[in-house]
């Protein structure tokens, strides 16, 4: 059974930063790509940034590049996403999902449960 | 970037068919993988279709998609409502470099 747990979430300041990961089981980490999904409170999805299953190609949202970092380690099982002067705009659940395959950073087929990311002074 | 339309909110009684548009903006619906996720109230979201017409493991054959070149739109198809079929529904797609989603339209089955 596929499992996607993120951890890492929580109360932030304006210009904080934060590191989120997401342990994963129930399938072979390295041959799927990875994405982070986020949604505002009461709004809909908003896509955040993917990596291939190797961890050479990313992929980021224009509104958070050049802040947030994704990475992977595959001998861990686990995928990571580094935020960096975290605005108010940034405050939302944050999901990760799993692509089909090691190139498929475009889509998902399985959805952790969320960590929520607040960033209020 | 295109941006990808969806009715906000679409309803039907239990036992019928539903269909949800996805229309794409700009470029070609069938150049680009279509997918469609399923969010139930205080819910996180699942996918039950991806590939244009792929369902994952576990999705029930009443959920169906397809694409229209002739009218550059994906469709998601629910037969034999039920009423835990109740959510929000989005489609997803993609460019080089981004995903986009649609807006999401809320099914309520009455």
């Amino acid at each position: 059974e596929v499992q996607l747990l993120e951890s890492g979430g929580g109360l932030v300041q304006p210009g904080g930063s934060l590191r989120l990961s997401c342990a994963a089981s129930g399938f072979t980490f390295s041959s799927c790509g990875m994405s982070w999904v986020r949604q505002a409170p009461g709004k809909g999805l908003e896509w955040v940034s993917a990596i291939s299953g190797s961890g050479g190609s990313t992929y980021y949202a224009d509104s958070v590049k050049g802040r947030f970092t994704i990475s992977r380690d595959n001998s861990k099982i686990t995928l990571y996403l580094q935020m960096n002067s975290l605005k108010a705009d940034d405050t939302a659940v944050y999901y990760c999902a799993k692509g089909v395959r090691s190139s498929s950073w475009y889509e998902a087929d399985y959805w952790g449960q969320g960590t929520l990311v607040t960033v209020s002074s | 970037n295109f941006m990808l339309t969806q009715p906000h909110s679409v309803s039907e009684s239990p036992g019928k068919t539903v269909i949800i548009s996805c229309t794409r903006s700009s470029g070609s619906i069938a150049s680009n993988y279509v997918q469609w996720y399923q969010q139930r109230p205080g819910s996180a979201p699942t996918t039950v279709i991806y590939e244009d017409n792929q369902r994952p493991s576990g999705v029930p054959h009443r959920f169906s998609g397809s694409i229209d070149s002739s009218s550059n739109s994906a469709s998601l198809t629910i037969s034999g409502l039920k009423t835990e079929d109740e959510a929000d529904y989005y489609c997803q797609s993609y460019d080089s470099t981004n995903w986009v989603f649609g807006g999401g339209t809320k099914l309520t089955v009455l």
